[in-house]
């Protein structure tokens, strides 16, 4: 069983750029969340989603950034008009229900570079 | 506010030893859950252990163990007998039953010395 599967690995942009970040949850899982680690920080929660909706998105920059996870293919979190502060380790976690998000299982994260 | 805190931004520890890791969190809510979570130089996170907060058994996963005080809202990681693979990050973080995030500490840094 295939766990949280993340891509790319690693990103680099140029400052004004636009970065598409993709996130496969594990089979069986039809929820999503996104995390961003700043250097020398915690994981910090951005959006919550499940198929065709955004549950919660307290945690997303009200500019530039925006989530989907479509009925069909991965959950994209895109980012434009990338700047320095962007560069950071972004963290999708899956979990089966709402009811258990308390199960959630990371992916392996994408290394954005904006430079 | 949910907060947690992680007061030792590093920590050595001998292997064979054993090593005490601090997290404190605050949340009004009374029903949650806390974990302990390892981040390796791969950056891929690894659950730890878990803890439910209505159970007062403290929760064990083979070397790991945790001082859980739900007054005190503290969560400690012990580790025993320190192996060479337990160098990683360490991140405390807790989730209410009825949210959807995950809080995380700002992490540990732990070096396990040979």
């Amino acid at each position: 069983n295939a766990g949280v599967m993340q891509n790319p690995r690693h990103l680099v942009r140029r400052r004004g750029q636009e970065a598409r970040l993709r996130c496969s949850p594990m089979k069986g899982h039809s929820h999503v969340y996104w995390y961003r680690q700043l250097p020398e920080e915690g994981l910090k929660f951005m959006v919550y989603l499940q198929k065709e909706n955004i549950i919660d998105e307290s945690g997303m920059p009200k500019e530039r950034f925006s989530a989907e996870f479509p009925k069909e293919g991965p959950s994209i979190l895109r980012i434009q008009q990338v700047v320095r502060g962007d560069s950071a380790a972004y963290f999708c976690a899956s979990s089966r229900s709402r009811q258990i998000s308390y199960e959630q299982y990371f992916g392996p994260g994408t290394r954005l570079t904006v430079t | 506010a949910q907060t947690v805190t992680q007061s030792q931004p590093e920590m050595s520890v001998q292997e064979a030893e054993t090593v005490t890791l601090s997290c404190t969190y605050d949340t009004s809510e009374s029903n949650y859950y806390l974990f302990w979570y390892k981040q390796p130089p791969s950056r891929q996170m690894i659950l730890v252990i878990r803890q439910e907060a209505y159970k007062q058994q403290n929760a064990t996963e083979n070397r790991f163990s945790v001082n859980f005080q739900k007054a005190a809202k503290s969560f400690s990681l012990k580790i025993s007998d320190s192996q060479l693979g337990d160098t990683a990050m360490y991140f405390c973080a807790f989730t209410l039953n009825t949210g959807n995030q995950f809080y995380f500490g700002t992490g540990t840094s732990l070096t396990v010395i040979p």
